[in-house]
């Protein structure tokens, strides 16, 4: 089985400082790991995905990623939040060599502060 | 760029009804899902479909149902609407596994369905 843990459902942040959003996964095998955004009544926009190699991925607006084998964690970062960044953030995981679908942690509501 | 539209992004519906809602993606896309959304709940996986006139259930399969006659378009159907089918409807289409299952899913901008 996998699955993914958000452990927070909110994050607050002040403009300018770094953010972090916590995730961490569980599979058999090896993870493919994924985040996506989702603004106010859209739908989820993909942001970046861990497959293989260099453990830190970089990935759209600035965001990036730091895959931890050990820590089974993926935590989403950004050096200096925007308030545009407010957003709920999902987490996903699919195990591989594998046929399953991905499954999506909870959701983490970020909130960026002026 | 990837694009995957639905139907709808809102729809009011009586309980007993039959809904459908239709999704569409024009990158020849092989793998199709349906999930739903609930706060607190993240995003539940409905039904799948790998290739046309395939499906495959996923988390929460009961009281819906699918198809997809054509490649592009996946259809979920809510065979009688009940008030705990209220939700957000949220489709999304990806490669086929021949990518060894790195692929990314794209998502349509959702169905907010209201039953009453």
């Amino acid at each position: 089985a996998q699955s993914v843990a958000q452990p927070e459902d909110q994050v607050n942040v002040a403009e300018g400082n770094p953010l972090t959003v916590k995730c961490t996964y569980s599979v058999s095998g090896n993870p493919y790991l994924f985040w996506y955004v989702q603004y106010p009544n859209r739908g989820l926009q993909f942001l970046l995905k861990y497959i293989t190699g260099d453990n830190l991925v970089k990935g759209s607006y600035g965001f990036e990623a730091e895959f931890n084998k050990s820590q089974t964690s993926f935590h989403l970062k950004k050096p200096s939040a925007l308030v545009s960044d407010s957003a709920l953030y999902f987490c996903a995981v699919r195990a591989y060599p594998g046929n399953t679908p991905l499954v999506f942690g909870k959701g983490t509501r970020l909130s960026v502060i002026a | 760029d990837v694009k995957v539209t639905q139907s709808s992004r809102y729809l009011v519906k009586r309980t007993g009804e039959k809904v459908f809602l239709e999704c569409v993606q024009d990158m020849d896309h092989e793998n199709m899902f349906w999930y739903r959304q609930d706060p607190g709940l993240g995003l539940r996986l409905i039904y799948f479909s790998y290739d046309v006139k395939m499906k495959e259930k996923g988390d929460i399969p009961e009281g819906y149902s699918v198809s997809r006659e054509k490649k592009e378009r996946f259809s979920l159907i809510l065979e009688s609407a009940s008030t705990n089918q209220t939700s957000m409807y949220l489709c999304a289409s990806s490669f086929s596994h021949g990518t060894g299952g790195a692929e990314t899913q794209y998502f349509g901008p959702g169905t907010r369905l209201l039953v009453l």
